[in-house]
């Protein structure tokens, strides 16, 4: 069973570009999370989707940032215009629908994106 | 709202010695998970130990061990016979107990140095 995958695992682009960053979840999770860690520091919730459907995005940027999970294909999230704050590892997550099990959250490697 | 306080920002340990992290928490919640996760130069996020508040007995998974103080909202991580391999960014983490998934709150983690 392949874990939780995320790419690319490094991202550069330059001010004012649009980043993508993809996430796979683990086969039979249907709950993805984003999370941003900044150099130092731990890791801050994002956005937390199910199927088509955004559940809590208390986590994001009001402005720029958006993500989605289809009902086919990854989890996607997208920065428009980027600026240099937004240089930072990106991590996805995922957990089951097993109402034991779901308060685990794998991990994937990140995304570490630059901004130059 | 939640928060987790990792008071020791790097910690060292010879190897086959004993350490112990610490982690603190605020919450006005009764029921929720505190966790430990370990993240090794490679940036992978690895879940090392899970804990249910509803449980007093403290959990263990070989040589990690963990002494939770619910009273006292303390949530220290032990690494028994340190390892080489067990080098790498150490962060707490807490997650609300809901019905559905809820997103993890992580402290800002302990850089722990394992040395030969």
């Amino acid at each position: 069973n392949a874990g939780v995958m995320q790419n690319p695992r490094h991202l550069v682009r330059r001010r004012g570009q649009e980043a993508r960053l993809r996430c796979s979840p683990m086969k039979g999770h249907s709950h993805v999370y984003w999370y941003r860690q900044l150099p130092e520091e731990g890791l801050k919730f994002m956005v937390y989707l199910q199927k088509e459907n955004i559940i809590d995005e208390s986590g994001m940027p009001k402005e720029r940032f958006s993500a989605e999970f289809p009902k086919e294909g990854p989890s996607i999230l997208r920065i428009q215009q980027v600026v240099r704050g937004d240089s930072a590892a990106y991590f996805c997550a995922s957990s089951p629908r097993d109402r034991i099990a779901k308060n685990i959250q794998y991990f994937g490697a990140g995304t570490r994106l630059s901004v130059l | 709202a939640q928060t987790v306080t990792q008071s020791q920002p790097e910690m060292s340990v010879q190897e086959a010695e004993t350490v112990t992290l610490s982690c603190t928490y605020d919450t006005s919640e009764n029921n929720y998970y505190l966790f430990w996760y370990k993240q090794p130069p490679s940036r992978q996020m690895i879940l090392v130990i899970r804990q249910e508040a509803y449980k007093q007995q403290n959990a263990t998974e070989n040589r990690f061990s963990v002494n939770f103080q619910k009273a006292a909202k303390s949530f220290s991580l032990k690494i028994s016979d340190s390892q080489l391999g067990d080098t790498a960014m150490y962060f707490c983490a807490f997650m609300k107990h809901d019905s559905g998934n809820t997103p993890l709150v992580f402290g800002k983690g302990t850089r722990l140095s394992v040395i030969a």
